[in-house]
């Protein structure tokens, strides 16, 4: 357990309107990522982190934004969602103390009507 | 482009038989290598990783697995599978320190009597 939380956990929302997941996590990681999961497709990469105000574009990173303002935070923010957002979100740390595994948080249900 | 292939989709074995899943990856250099398991609804927990030395590595809950450099491969074995063991598998691949994993699209298994 890598002390990451991730809220809310489950959330419904509209086409066009703005969402912001968050991740938040306790042992002061450099690292950060947010990835999501679609059937059929595994988990894609969206954005990453390494390090406060830091941050990189992923695989599909359309449409998303990321925010770090504090190492413990990162955050994703859907701009105006779309229905082709409706996912699940996981964001991920990494130890670079143990072979930068990555450990992953308990996953945000979005769903965009 | 680095890519991962998990080339079943669905696998289904008996309880008690033994268990193989398959991993192959596509990069110039020896990356890190890694298998987690997703039970339905819930989050990732890493089984195990390889990234230098023995090339036969175990994990938790009785699984191992093995880096063939040759075939660009890193399979999954379990001697005797569990009705518990069935969820999605999925393995990754980071190409160095933290960057962001490249995840296959995973293969769900099914356990049956």
């Amino acid at each position: 357990d890598a002390g990451i939380t991730q809220s809310p956990r489950h959330k419904v929302t509209e086409t066009g309107t703005p969402v912001t997941l968050r991740c938040h996590q306790t042992e002061n990681h450099r690292y950060m990522y947010w990835y999501r999961q679609d059937p059929g497709h595994g988990l894609r990469l969206i954005h990453y982190s390494y390090g406060v105000k830091d941050t990189d574009k992923g695989e599909v990173s359309d449409g998303y934004s990321v925010s770090r303002s504090k190492t413990e935070d990162f955050l994703l923010t859907l701009e105006s969602a779309t229905s082709s957002q409706t996912s699940v979100y996981f964001c991920a740390i990494s130890r670079p103390d143990r072979a930068y595994e990555q450990y992953f948080g308990p996953g945000t249900r979005l769903t965009v009507t | 482009a680095q890519s991962v292939t998990q080339p079943d989709i669905h696998i289904t074995v008996s309880e008690g038989a033994s268990l193989e899943l398959r991993c192959n990856y596509s990069y110039g250099a020896t990356p890190y290598l890694f298998w987690y398991v997703q039970s339905p609804g819930q989050g990732l927990q890493l089984l195990l990783k390889y990234f230098s030395g023995d090339t036969l590595v175990q994990g938790i809950k009785g699984f191992e697995a093995e880096f063939k450099r040759s075939q660009s491969s890193f399979n999954l074995r379990k001697p005797s599978v569990h009705w518990s063991d069935a969820a999605e598998y999925f393995c990754a691949v980071g190409f160095s320190g933290n960057t962001p994993l490249v995840f296959g699209k995973g293969t769900r298994l099914s356990v049956i009597a």
